[in-house]
């Protein structure tokens, strides 16, 4: 079945660090691939998306490239804010079929220090 | 435009209790998710409703969890009995056509 791997589990930095949580999926159709942040006591939030082979997703100072090659879909923050800790979630939707569910990865705890 | 809206925010049940989550989606919003949501597990997927239809149940939690669509604009998850181990954050979601979900803050469910 379709599949998402978050490599960290957790990711400690402090302020001004770059940030990489990597993500590769398994999918037998064509997914669009997704970003979600939550913070604490809320629900996850959509950050951006992509749908195609090389297409950069971008929010917040957030950024992720479609990698059909390397099956991928790497978050990546040039300089963290305290205020980026959250949990982070990769997620793929297969939406040439009839349904509009996602599959996410476990999350990433990031944690950054001031 | 109004988001998801779930209730109650917190419930403290004792076990072998019957306890209802509620949940209104985004209006005009053809897709409903439930998840539950623990640090071990992350985030399961209990049911998915398309167009008030379900669509998916999640194989683990059919014994003693029931979701509902009643309308297009509300639903239901109904956890009877409830035991220690249910305690988590119970998470609605909807989307449209685009397919980004968008979520509730969630219930936070505590059985004692």
């Amino acid at each position: 079945g379709d599949s998402v791997t978050q490599t960290e589990g957790q990711v400690a930095l402090s302020e001004e660090d770059f940030l990489t949580i990597h993500c590769n999926y398994s999918a037998s159709g064509y997914p669009a691939l997704f970003w979600y942040v939550q913070y604490p006591g809320e629900g996850p939030q959509f950050l951006f998306r992509a749908s195609r082979d090389k297409e950069k997703g971008s929010s917040r100072g957030f950024e992720a490239t479609y990698d059909k090659g390397t099956t991928s879909f790497h978050l990546r923050k040039a300089s963290v804010q305290e205020s980026d800790s959250a949990v982070y979630y990769c997620a793929l939707g297969i939406f040439n079929t009839n349904t509009g569910k996602l599959t996410f990865g476990d999350g990433t705890v990031l944690t950054v220090k001031p | 435009d109004a988001g998801v809206t779930q209730t109650p925010r917190h419930e403290v049940a004792e076990k072998g209790q019957t306890i209802i989550l509620k949940c209104e989606p985004v209006s005009g919003h053809n897709d409903l998710f439930w998840y539950r949501q623990t640090k071990i597990q992350g985030l399961e997927l209990l049911s998915y409703f398309r167009s008030k239809s379900l669509m998916e149940d999640g194989g683990a939690f059919k014994d003693r969890f029931k979701a509902e669509m009643l309308n297009s604009s509300f639903s239901t998850l109904k956890i009877q009995p409830t035991e220690p181990k249910d305690s988590a954050v119970y998470l609605c979601a909807s989307s449209g056509n685009t397919g980004q979900l968008y979520f509730g803050e969630g219930s936070k469910l505590t059985v004692l």
